[in-house]
């Protein structure tokens, strides 16, 4: 089955960037997902990536995929300290037949930001 | 916009009692998901449902009950609680995977504590 590791913990100061690093197992064609989690919140989708493409920016996002090495990369650039949080790569095959969305989650990389 | 809702956010339960956790969503999604957090792990899927009526089993059904009789609620029910149901569980939706987003809605968690 599908496996995603991440790091666990990740500390930056305030105006650098973060990276944050994961790899996936799946072998087939699939999305790739960057959740974030705050303190005492439920999940919210950041940004995704189909496992085609090579690079996604979003404003102070970018997602970097090295399909060969099957390993996903998330950079914040101008890291804030509102940026501190949990941040989750998930992993979802890209066809299944009843419609749903079956993510296989990582372990989640805890970022904090020094002030 | 309530979004999705859980409730109770917190609950005390003793080795052999039963509860339900209710999930309520307002944004008409067919799909709707439980996922369970353990304390440094990764989400795993519980239960999930494509519509009402429809349940399938996730990765980690075991010691759980669901039932969709309406597109808005959808509850676990926790028979016989164990001391490895202490976890946090959080209910998800999403729309039909056609947009590929790949966007759960998820709500803020309920924390279980079995004792």
């Amino acid at each position: 089955g599908e496996d995603v590791e991440q790091s666990l913990f990740l500390s930056v100061r305030e105006g650098d960037s973060s990276v944050i690093n994961c790899t996936y197992t799946d072998s087939s064609s699939t999305y790739l997902y960057w959740y974030k989690q705050e303190p005492g919140a439920g999940l919210q989708l950041l940004t995704y990536i189909f496992s085609n493409m090579d690079m996604k920016q979003d404003q102070r996002l970018t997602v970097l995929l090295n399909k060969k090495d099957k390993h996903l990369s998330l950079r914040i650039a101008d890291t804030q300290t509102g940026d501190s949080a949990i941040y989750f790569c998930a992993e979802s095959p890209l066809w299944v037949a009843d419609g749903s969305y079956q993510l296989t989650f990582g372990k989640g990389t805890k970022l904090s930001v020094i002030p | 916009n309530a979004g999705v809702t859980q409730t109770p956010k917190f609950r005390i339960l003793k080795i052999g009692q039963s509860m339900t956790l209710q999930c309520t969503q307002d944004m008409n999604h067919n799909y709707m998901y439980w996922y369970r957090q353990d304390p440094g792990m990764g989400l795993k899927l519980i239960y999930y449902s494509v519509g009402a009526g429809i349940t399938d089993k996730g990765e980690v059904p075991n010691g759980y009950n669901v039932s969709r009789s309406t597109t808005e609620d959808f509850p676990l029910r926790l028979e016989l609680a164990a001391p490895s149901q202490t976890s946090v569980y959080f209910c998800a939706s999403s729309y039909y995977r056609t947009a590929n987003t790949g966007e759960l809605f998820f709500g803020e968690g309920s924390r279980l504590t079995v004792l």
